[in-house]
């Protein structure tokens, strides 16, 4: 079946400092979505990129939906602390949504 | 609050009893889905829904478990005879139709003693 693949798995970094995360699959998706979870909660919808090479930016958030729909990559500029959380792809197949592992993020004080 | 909304937010139940929670979807999406998340993984599909037709089940979907719609606006998911591995957060989530992006309530969280 269809698996995600993210990297890093967990990333420790300084306030400030720029973050980079991607997601690989095997198979062609036809969107791609990346969410936030934060301890608790479910996950929230942070980006939807819908067309192969788009780029798109949500404040300091910036997702790219690769040319060959089988990766994407996200990256969060400036982090600050409520930038800490579970990152994940997804990508939208027949109807349901396929989720990666997860990139858990940690600022360091 | 016009998001997904699920009850109960946390379940602590005895292996073999029946438990059931509820999902509130945003009013104007008429599809609804449900998905099991477990520690360190991602959610992963169960069931969903367009108006009040459950269109597929998953594989992890046992004999077990049922999920309703009875009149195309809330859900309800329900195990029977709760077993150990059942203890998971159970996330509710709703569309538009067609490739439009899921919004998730907060889930219910399953423990099983």
């Amino acid at each position: 079946g269809q698996q995600l693949n993210q990297s890093p798995q967990s990333m420790f970094i300084q306030e400030g400092e720029d973050v980079s995360m991607n997601c690989t699959s095997s198979s062609i998706f036809n969107t791609w979505l990346w969410y936030k979870q934060d301890p608790g909660e479910g996950p929230v919808l942070l980006i939807a990129l819908y067309k192969a090479g788009e780029l798109t930016s949500n404040g300091r958030l910036t997702a790219q939906f690769g040319i060959t729909r089988k990766d994407s990559f996200l990256n969060i500029s400036a982090s600050i602390p409520s930038d800490v959380g579970i990152y994940f792809c997804a990508g939208h197949w027949d109807d349901k949504i396929i989720f990666g592992k997860g990139t858990r993020l940690h600022i360091l004080p | 609050d016009t998001g997904v909304s699920q009850n109960p937010r946390h379940k602590i139940t005895k292996r073999g009893q029946n438990v059931t929670f509820r999902c509130d979807p945003i009013s104007e999406h008429n599809r609804l889905y449900w998905y099991r998340q477990t520690l360190g993984q991602g959610p992963e599909f169960l069931t969903y829904f367009q108006n009040e037709a459950q269109l597929e089940k998953s594989r992890l979907l046992s004999d077990r478990f049922s999920a309703e719609r009875p009149k195309g606006s809330f859900s309800t998911l329900e195990i029977q005879r709760t077993e150990q591995g059942d203890s998971a957060m159970y996330l509710c989530a709703s569309s538009h139709e067609g490739n439009q992006p899921q919004h998730f309530g907060d889930g219910t969280r399953l423990s099983i003693l």
